[in-house]
């Protein structure tokens, strides 16, 4: 099993829709969540960590699950420019500073 | 905040020829540096890490050697290419003054190997 995973979609979705991706971790010792974006052949970018209240930025939720290992990210009100592949990243409690594992993607597009 | 620059964005190489991609950091002391490759269409793959000058971790074996000469200065290399070396390689920062801080990234070396 994957240390994070997420479901690669594709996710095609119409303008001004609600989607909501999920990434799940093996690990319960993880102890930081992000969520980064990559647009085609660019880098990632990071959009927003993962708190353990869940927080929003905008139109963006992220949320934290703990109990069953699990991070999602909500995005209401879908914009074209919403399209990318959105990444979860995990951070492990453990001294090495590889702790940090990204999930495959789950790719967005919103259309028209 | 930090800033990665990352050159050269583009590089096409023959087979059998040197590679030195260069990173440096600003904005930040001590942090810890990565070197990732993405192929086309896949998900990143963690090359190196390292956690101060001169202390590299490798976490694949592959024909790529990496260094940090500087604080700041991270540097992939390798002696002769291969094919299979191309990709989209990205290198990353990360603050180690809070322990949960998130990586940046530069902007990558789109290399492709001919």
């Amino acid at each position: 099993r994957k240390e994070v995973e997420q479901d690669p979609g594709p996710f095609n979705v119409p303008e001004g829709a609600t989607v909501a991706f999920n990434c799940t971790y093996s690990n319960s010792a993880s102890q930081s969540f992000f969520w980064y974006r990559q647009d085609c052949r660019k880098e990632p970018k990071l959009l927003m960590s993962v708190y353990s209240s869940g927080n929003e930025d905008g139109r963006f939720t992220a949320q934290l699950n703990r109990a069953s290992q699990y991070i999602s990210l909500l995005i209401r009100d879908s914009k074209l420019s919403d399209s990318a592949t959105y990444l979860c990243v995990v951070k492990f409690s453990s001294g090495s500073a590889r702790q940090l594992t990204f999930g495959s993607g789950t790719q967005l597009t919103v259309l028209p | 905040s930090q800033t990665i620059h990352q050159w050269p964005a583009t590089l096409v190489q023959p087979v059998g020829s040197p590679l030195s991609l260069e990173c440096t950091v600003e904005g930040t002391s001590n942090p810890n540096l990565y070197w990732y490759r993405q192929a086309a269409g896949r998900g990143l793959q963690l090359l190196f890490y390292s956690v101060g000058i001169g202390q590299i971790s490798s976490e694949v074996p592959q024909n790529l050697s990496a260094s940090r000469p500087q604080d700041r200065q991270f540097i992939l290399s390798s002696k002769k290419l291969l094919l299979s070396d191309s990709g989209f390689y990205l290198c990353a920062s990360r603050d180690t003054s809070s322990y949960n801080s998130p990586l940046h990234f530069g902007n990558g070396t789109r290399l492709t190997v001919t």
